[in-house]
């Protein structure tokens, strides 16, 4: 099956800096490269994804870049604000998630 | 405005017990999913289904079996209750290849 890892595991960042987490997938076939982000008491929700035809998507504060040859694609997120404090999954495919990174902007 | 509906938010049961998780959707989706969270784990599949009457186990099937009877309806079945399968469980429904969409979960509790 399909091997992802996910880093960082957490990070905190100060209200206003960027943060940057990375997902590395083993199987060469998939296509499909969404990122969740999951808020306590909550099911995890798409934020961003992105399909094997484009290197980079961009949506107001957030961004995910694709890098195919070397297997990895990046959830960008901008201008942090508190709310953005959650826990974020990478999932190439469906059937097989990240660890997760739990993100905490201070403020 | 797309659904999942997870039967329970939260669930006691005694060891040996049999449990049913029910997800019910209402968007028409082809998949469904059951996946379990832990801590520090991620989620990690159990079973899926692209089908009615179809399924296919995960990563983590053991101890686990599912009914999609009807193409809304995604029953997750614990057949005896262990303590390690104390965790939170989360059914999800999505087009073929395309964003899933999860219900609020099912925390479970096997005493």
């Amino acid at each position: 099956g399909e091997n992802v890892e996910q880093h960082p595991s957490t990070l905190s960042v100060q209200e206003g800096d960027s943060a940057v987490i990375k997902c590395t997938y083993s199987d060469s076939a998939s296509n499909y490269f969404p990122w969740y982000k999951q808020e306590l008491g909550k099911g995890p929700q798409l934020i961003i994804d992105i399909r094997s035809n484009v290197g980079e998507k961009k949506d107001q504060r957030i961004a995910v870049t694709l890098n195919k040859t070397a297997k990895h694609f990046s959830l960008h997120i901008t201008e942090t604000q508190p709310e953005d404090s959650a826990v974020y999954f990478c999932a190439p495919r469906q059937l097989t998630f990240g660890s997760g990174t739990q993100l905490t902007v201070l403020p | 405005d797309v659904k999942v509906t997870q039967s329970s938010r939260y669930l006691v049961k005694r060891t040996g017990e049999k449990v049913f998780l029910e997800c019910v959707q209402d968007m028409d989706h082809e998949n469904m999913f059951w996946y379990r969270q832990d801590p520090g784990l991620g989620l990690r599949l159990i079973y899926f289904s692209y089908d009615v009457k179809m399924k296919e186990k995960g990563d983590i099937p053991e101890g686990y079996s599912v009914s999609r009877e009807k193409k809304e309806r995604f029953s997750l079945i614990l057949e005896s209750a262990s303590t390690n399968q104390t965790s939170m469980y989360l059914c999800a429904s999505s087009l073929p290849g395309l964003e899933l969409f999860f219900g609020s979960g099912t925390q479970l509790s096997v005493l």
